[in-house]
C-alpha cells in the first residue's frame, strides 16, 4: 500500500472549519484513500473513504486532488470533541487485501475554545 | 447496534507470565482484527481471521504470540511469555469483510482496547 505523509499537528478554533492534508503521491489507481480518527484512550473510528471523487458524510468531507496525489479531510465546525489523532491510509480497495490498514503516526488535532 | 467487545480493559503482569485477551466483534462481522498500538504510534496489525480463518500473520511474533477464533465468532490473544516491550495497547476490529469492487464493506469497528503494562 502506498505511503502517506501528514502534518504531525495542527490547531484550530472551535466552530471554524479544520482542514487536514495528507499527501500520497505514490497512490495506485485501484488504492483507496481512508480516514480515521483516534480520540484519546479509544480505538480509532472510521471517518470517511474516497476513490477518486469528492465525498461528503454527516462527519466530513473528502477533497481528492485530481491526480490523486494528496487529498483534505475537511470538519466544517471544529467542536472540542474532535481534538484527536487523525489519520489518512491509502489501501488497495479489491483484491486480495481483505482489508487490511497501515497506520502511520497520523496528525494531533487540537480545538481550542 | 452493540460494538466490539474487548476484556480485561487493564492487565498488569510481571515479565514472562503470560496474558490472554478476549474480543467479541459486532455479530455478523466476518473479518476480525487484532492490533498493536505502542504509545504514541499508531496501531500495527498483528493478525487478520476471516471466519475462523487466518488471513494475514507476517507481523505476529509466532513465538510468543498466538491467537484463535474458533467458530468463527469470539477471539482470543494469548502472549507466552511477555517481554517488556509488549507492554501496549491491544485493539481488536471488526468488518463485514471485503467487497472487491467498491472498498465499501471494509470499514473497520475497533474496540475500547486492553492496556497491558509489563513489569
Amino acid at each position: 500500500d502506498a505511503k502517506t505523509t501528514q502534518p504531525p499537528s495542527m490547531d484550530c478554533a472551535e466552530g471554524r472549519a479544520a482542514n487536514l492534508p495528507c499527501n500520497h503521491s505514490t497512490i495506485s489507481g485501484n488504492e483507496y484513500v481512508y480516514w480515521y480518527r483516534q480520540i484519546h484512550s479509544q480505538g480509532p473510528q472510521y471517518i470517511i473513504h474516497g476513490l477518486k471523487n469528492n465525498e461528503t458524510n454527516e462527519m466530513a468531507s473528502l477533497i481528492i486532488t485530481e491526480d490523486r496525489k494528496s487529498s483534505t479531510l475537511i470538519l466544517p465546525h471544529a467542536t472540542l470533541r474532535d481534538t484527536a489523532v487523525y489519520y489518512c491510509i491509502v489501501r488497495v480497495g479489491g483484491g486480495t487485501s481483505y482489508g487490511k490498514l497501515t497506520f502511520g503516526q497520523g496528525t494531533i488535532l487540537t480545538v481550542h475554545p | 447496534e452493540a460494538g466490539v467487545a474487548q476484556s480485561p480493559r487493564y492487565k498488569i503482569i510481571e515479565k514472562r507470565q503470560s496474558v490472554a485477551f478476549w474480543c467479541n466483534p459486532i455479530s455478523g462481522h466476518a473479518t476480525l482484527y487484532w492490533y498493536q498500538q505502542i504509545l504514541g504510534q499508531g496501531p500495527k496489525l498483528l493478525i487478520q481471521f476471516q471466519n475462523n480463518g487466518v488471513v494475514d500473520d507476517s507481523q505476529l511474533p509466532k513465538d510468543r504470540f498466538s491467537a484463535e477464533r474458533l467458530k468463527g465468532v469470539d477471539s482470543t490473544l494469548k502472549i507466552q511469555p511477555a517481554k517488556l516491550e509488549d507492554s501496549a495497547v491491544y485493539l481488536c476490529a471488526s468488518s463485514l469483510g471485503h467487497d472487491r469492487t467498491s472498498g465499501t464493506g471494509h470499514e473497520q469497528f475497533f474496540g475500547p482496547g486492553t492496556r497491558l503494562t509489563v513489569l
